[in-house]
């Protein structure tokens, strides 16, 4: 079942911060974030496992509530290299089984 | 460079031509992906294999036809597909397990005509 983001959509000043968010109806066993930009492949960002764990890379980090079924994303700071659409994917433990969100297209402006 | 390569990269192809896209990626995965993304549609999982073996199918119809004759490479066979079928087609790939990241190739961006 596929995971729900909101907001679909956000456009941010850069310096700004953002949270974007991700849920899922089913049991997760990790999340994954993923971002792309236009006319490209995504790119892997990070990964949460089961656990309730938070992680940080640079000034995007991210947390994972297991009994929420809730993943979030949080930009501090934003760039203007950090536009582009962001994409949670659930992983229900099933072997293999990647599902991804419809996604949350980030603009960030001067 | 993610080391998952996709050719080729632009296809355009009329309803009743067969036509395969190829997926090769040599970091030492043994899971692999197609995945399809239209235009304001999320990406959406096609197929799945796992050690070579296909793990899941999403119900995709039978004029996508895929092939994994090893862990590096992935085929998707192509016949008699529909304008609708028109989208950017991702393969990536991923080590065992839902703790592993997946890699993504560039895409072979599809139109049917």
């Amino acid at each position: 079942q596929q995971p729900v983001q909101s907001p679909q959509a956000v456009i941010l000043r850069e310096g700004e911060d953002a949270v974007i968010n991700c849920s899922s109806s089913k049991a997760l066993y990790s999340v994954h974030w993923y971002r792309q930009k236009h006319g490209e492949a995504p790119v892997f960002l990070m990964i949460l496992l089961k656990g309730g764990e938070q992680k940080g890379h640079d000034k995007i980090s991210a947390s994972f509530n297991e009994k929420k079924q809730q993943s979030s994303l949080y930009l501090t700071a934003s760039q203007l290299s950090y536009s582009g659409t962001y994409f949670c994917g659930a992983h229900g433990g099933s072997q293999g089984n990647l599902i991804f969100g419809k996604g949350t297209k980030l603009s960030v402006k001067p | 460079e993610t080391g998952v390569t996709q050719t080729p990269r632009h296809l355009v192809m009329g309803m009743t031509n067969k036509k395969s896209l190829k997926c090769e990626q040599h970091l030492g995965h043994n899971a692999m992906y197609w995945y399809k993304q239209s235009a304001k549609k999320p990406l959406e999982l096609m197929f799945v294999y796992s050690l070579e073996e296909r793990v899941e199918n999403n119900s995709v119809p039978s004029r996508f036809s895929p092939e994994c004759p090893n862990s590096s490479h992935l085929f998707l066979h192509l016949h008699t597909l529909q304008p609708e079928d028109s989208a950017l087609y991702l393969c990536a790939s991923s080590g065992q397990g839902w703790g592993t990241e997946a890699f993504f190739g560039q895409g072979t961006r599809l139109t049917v005509v």
